[in-house]
């Protein structure tokens, strides 16, 4: 599993609300990435980091902001949370030593009311 | 960006056959395929991958088909099990990855 835990696993919140998952990796992987994935719609990046306080935005990044200040943490934040951010959101990192292999984590089910 | 096709949607075979699953992208300059599978509930999961420099690659009873010229790729599955129903997902990757809308496969005992 490369190493990765996301925190909550499930969390149910309110329209208007901040949220905050977190992914924790425990093998100094150095790119780590979230993405939603939303029926027919499949996986879809949101945001991406490279390093340490280094990120770039993915294809879906409107919404959401994301933070990286140590290599095993790396938070996606909804500022404030609507109901079309209801989804699944999974971690993953690019193994060390791979230039390719993503790895993905065990998953957050958000809902949005 | 790039855009990826994935088809069919779900597919069902009975136990023995083979089940192929085919995917088309955009973006010439991308160079990486993986094929995921996600169990229902579960993570996806990488199955199998290829590079943009190969055109075949095996493992056991998967394999995927790449033709850059026709910017398409494809997974077999021979002798298929029950345990492979699942939702596969293909992808292409030059620094992204940009994922298909997943196929759901039942095997039929």
């Amino acid at each position: 599993d490369a190493g990765i835990t996301q925190s909550p696993r499930h969390k149910v919140t309110e329209t208007g609300t901040p949220v905050t998952l977190r992914c924790h990796q425990t093998e100094n992987h150095r790119y780590m990435y979230w993405y939603r994935q939303d029926p027919g719609h499949g996986l879809r990046l949101i945001h991406y980091s490279y390093g340490v306080k280094d990120t770039d935005k993915g294809e879906v990044s409107d919404g959401y902001s994301v933070s990286r200040s140590k290599t095993e943490d790396f938070l996606l934040t909804l500022e404030s949370a609507t109901s079309s951010q209801t989804s699944v959101y999974f971690c993953a990192v690019t193994a060390s030593g791979s230039l390719y292999e993503q790895f993905f984590g065990p998953g957050t089910r958000l809902t949005v009311l | 960006g790039e855009n990826v096709e994935q088809h069919p949607s779900t597919l069902s075979v009975q136990e023995g056959d083979s089940a192929v699953i085919k995917c088309t992208y955009s973006d010439s300059a991308s160079n990486y395929f993986p094929w995921y599978k996600q169990e229902l509930g579960k993570r996806p999961q990488l199955i199998i991958d290829i590079r943009s420099n190969v055109g075949e690659k095996k493992d056991q009873r998967i394999a995927v088909t790449l033709n850059k010229t026709a910017k398409h790729f494809s997974l077999h599955i021979t002798e298929t099990q029950p345990e492979d129903s699942a939702v596969y997902f293909c992808a292409a990757s030059l620094n992204q990855f940009y994922f298909g809308t997943g196929t759901s496969l039942t095997v039929i005992p």
